[in-house]
C-alpha cells in the first residue's frame, strides 16, 4: 500500500487559509488521493479526492505536485469549526481505505 | 437522505461480556465497512462487505469478533468475549459503487462507544 505521511498537529488564525501537507512519494499512477476530516465525537467525513489535477469543490482546494510524490490540501478561510483531525489517504486499487492518525488542525480565534 | 445509521451510541459492559452493534447503511450502498477507532488512533478496518459477501476481513480478530451483513443491507458486528483493549469507537461506513470500483467516498456514522471495564 502507498503510505502517506502527514504533521501531527498544525495551527491557524481563523480567517486565513489553512494549508495541509501530505507526502505519499510511493503513490502509483492510478492512485487517489482522498481527504477526509474528524471532528471530535464524530465520524469521518469526506472533504476532496484527486488524481493529478487540481480539484475545488465548496469545502476545500486540492492541489497535488506535478510528480504526485505530494499534495496540499487548502480550506481558504478557516472558521473554528474546522478544528479537527484532517486525514490524507492513498486509495490502492482495491479500495481498501486506510486511514493514518491524520493532522491535528487547530483554528484560532 | 437519511445517513448511516448505527446503535447503541454508548455502552458499558465488563470484560468477557458480549456486545452487539447494529449499522443501516444509506439505501442503495453496496459496501459496508466496519472499523474500529481507539482513542489517540486513526480508524482502522476490521471488515468489509461487498453486497452480503465479505471483502476483507483480514483485521478483524475473529477469536472473539464476529459481522454478519445478512440480505445486504444493515449489518451486525458482534464481540464475545470483550477484553479491556477493545474500547474504543465502532464506526460503521458506507459507499455506492462507480462500475465495478467503490468510490472512496465513504459515508460514516456518528459510531458505537464501548467501554470495558
Amino acid at each position: 500500500d502507498a503510505k502517506t505521511t502527514q504533521p501531527p498537529s498544525m495551527d491557524c488564525a481563523e480567517g486565513r487559509a489553512a494549508n495541509l501537507p501530505c507526502n505519499h512519494s510511493t503513490i502509483s499512477g492510478n492512485e487517489y488521493v482522498y481527504w477526509y476530516r474528524q471532528i471530535h465525537s464524530q465520524g469521518p467525513q469526506y472533504i476532496i479526492h484527486g488524481l493529478k489535477n487540481n480539484e475545488t469543490n465548496e469545502m476545500a482546494s486540492l492541489i497535488i505536485t506535478e510528480d504526485r510524490k505530494s499534495s496540499t490540501l487548502i480550506l481558504p478561510h478557516a472558521t473554528l469549526r474546522d478544528t479537527a483531525v484532517y486525514y490524507c489517504i492513498v486509495l490502492p486499487g482495491y479500495q481498501k481505505v486506510t486511514f493514518g492518525t491524520g493532522t491535528k488542525l487547530q483554528v484560532i480565534p | 437522505e437519511a445517513g448511516v445509521a448505527q446503535s447503541p451510541r454508548y455502552k458499558i459492559i465488563e470484560k468477557r461480556q458480549s456486545v452487539a452493534f447494529w449499522c443501516n447503511p444509506i439505501s442503495g450502498h453496496a459496501t459496508l465497512y466496519w472499523y474500529q477507532q481507539i482513542l489517540g488512533q486513526g480508524p482502522k478496518l476490521l471488515i468489509q462487505f461487498q453486497n452480503n459477501g465479505v471483502v476483507d476481513d483480514s483485521q478483524l480478530p475473529k477469536d472473539r469478533f464476529s459481522a454478519e451483513r445478512l440480505k445486504g443491507v444493515d449489518s451486525t458486528l458482534k464481540i464475545q468475549p470483550a477484553k479491556l483493549e477493545d474500547s474504543a469507537v465502532y464506526l460503521c461506513a458506507s459507499s455506492s459503487r462507480q462500475g465495478k470500483t467503490n468510490t472512496g467516498e465513504l459515508f460514516f456514522g456518528e459510531g458505537s462507544r464501548l467501554t470495558v471495564l
